[in-house]
């Protein structure tokens, strides 16, 4: 176990349906990350917070919007979805800027659009 | 921005063979550089990482090499097991809070 919680673990949605993607980190880290894992293609960083203000959003299509209360819990909100949104989406922390940048990652939120 | 550049897309060795994956990033600002392996199903594990400031990291039968002129990082691996079959991601860290991940490598080591 990293420390780094996501729920649900598994979620299937139609296009028009609202869902949100939970992440819980219990680190005492102050940034953490969204990323997306699609079949045959890279990771992709979507979102990174560090010390609860949003510093890199990567173009990322406005139907993902993320929210970040406090340091320990970040959102992912999803809206009007496209089947190429299906893929496995990994949530992060680490530690903030000048300390050792290791990133720690939660187990998944595997997503399938319908 | 940055580019991470992996290869190979898979590679599949006999045990007890070494196993090298080869990753290549074009900002010179990159000073961190992770490798992870993420088994079937599980999520990505660091497994080893090097600084800008160190040619070379050995951890067991893990290593690492790093070539700043050329822009390059290297993952060794040796004496390989059934267990190390997964796949590897490379990837470059330029002011320690934004990651650039290589497209990974499906290792497959045959008993």
């Amino acid at each position: 176990e990293t420390g780094v919680t996501q729920t649900p673990r598994h979620l299937v949605m139609g296009m028009t349906n609202k869902k949100s993607l939970k992440c819980e980190q219990h680190l005492g880290h102050n940034a953490m990350y969204w990323y997306k894992q699609s079949a045959k293609k890279p990771l992709e960083l979507m979102f990174v917070y560090s010390l609860e203000e949003r510093v890199e959003n990567n173009s990322v299509p406005s139907r993902f919007s993320p929210e970040c209360p406090n340091s320990s819990h970040l959102f992912l909100h999803l809206h009007t979805l496209q089947p190429e949104d299906s893929a496995l989406y990994l949530c992060a922390s680490s530690r903030g800027p000048r300390a050792k940048n290791i990133q720690y990652f939660g187990a998944g939120t595997r997503l399938s659009v319908l | 921005g940055e580019n991470v550049e992996q290869h190979p897309s898979t590679l599949s060795v006999q045990e007890g063979d070494s196993a090298v994956i080869k990753c290549t990033y074009s900002d010179s600002a990159s000073n961190y550089f992770p490798w992870y392996k993420q088994e079937l199903g599980k999520r990505p594990q660091l497994i080893i990482d090097i600084r800008s400031n160190v040619g070379e990291k050995k951890d067991q039968r893990i290593a690492v090499t790093l070539n700043k002129t050329a822009k390059h990082f290297s993952l060794h691996i040796t004496e390989t097991q059934p267990e190390d079959s997964a796949v590897y991601f490379c990837a470059a860290s330029e002011n320690f809070n934004k990651f650039y991940f290589g497209s990974g490598t499906k290792l497959n080591v045959k008993p």
